[in-house]
């Protein structure tokens, strides 16, 4: 079967840091995609991780552990526009690039 | 340098009509996929396409809907005779090349059309 789970929502305070977890099962998988969804709008990329360990971007930070089939986003120095869902998807594929979306964490960041 | 392209944005019909939703890719992209967002519920895979080609439809009900990306013209998604449970945001994002190299973006979203059956 596939299932992404991540927590539904999360608040933290501005400046401040926070993890955003994600666990996955699928059938097959090639890689692991964090989008950013605002209210009303369309995901945009964040960043995609296919080898283990840590990809640095700025404030954002993802981290992929294949074996365990966990995946986490990594917030620094939060921004009130930061206020946001985040979506956890796992490339199912390497040949059709399904994505398989977890339901999102809506983080808000508190002044 | 336009992005993804989605019409109509919003769009309302009475249960038992018809909707279209149209999606032109990046320019240069020739792969489109199309999501649906349910409210309170994540994105879920529909279909994904190639020029002339339904490459993986899986996520697709079997009854009532239907997609095309012909050779001329954008990617369409049909809903036949909907009803209120379609009542949905349905995303279309477009590739270059699925698992192609870096930049590892693979696909970019479009606004969505937001359906809402009455």
């Amino acid at each position: 079967g596939q299932n992404i789970d991540q927590p539904t929502e999360m608040t933290a305070t501005e400046g401040a840091i926070v993890q955003i977890n994600c666990t996955y099962q699928t059938s097959g998988f090639n890689g692991l995609f964090w989008y950013q969804q605002h209210a009303g709008e369309a995901p945009t990329f964040l960043s995609y991780n296919v080898l283990d360990g840590l990809e640095e971007k700025g404030r954002f930070s993802s981290f992929l552990s294949r074996s365990k089939g966990y995946s986490y986003l990594l917030l620094k120095e939060l921004q009130m526009k930061d206020s946001a869902s985040y979506l956890c998807a796992a490339e199912s594929s390497s040949n059709t690039g399904k994505l398989i979306f977890g339901q999102g964490t809506t983080l808000q960041v508190k002044p | 340098n336009a992005g993804v392209m989605q019409n109509p944005r919003h769009l309302v019909r009475r249960r038992g009509q018809e909707a279209r939703l149209r999606c032109s890719p990046m320019k240069g992209h020739s792969h489109v996929y199309w999501y649906r967002q349910l409210p309170e519920e994540g994105l879920k895979f529909m279909v994904y396409l190639q020029k002339e080609n339904i490459i993986d439809e899986s996520g697709m009900p079997k009854e009532r809907f239907s997609a095309e990306f012909p050779k001329e013209g954008p990617s369409i998604l049909r809903i036949q005779q909907v009803v209120r449970g379609d009542s949905a945001a349905y995303f279309c994002a477009s590739s270059p090349n699925p698992g192609g190299g870096p930049p590892k973006e693979t696909q970019y979203f479009g606004p969505g059309t937001r359906l809402l059956v009455l």
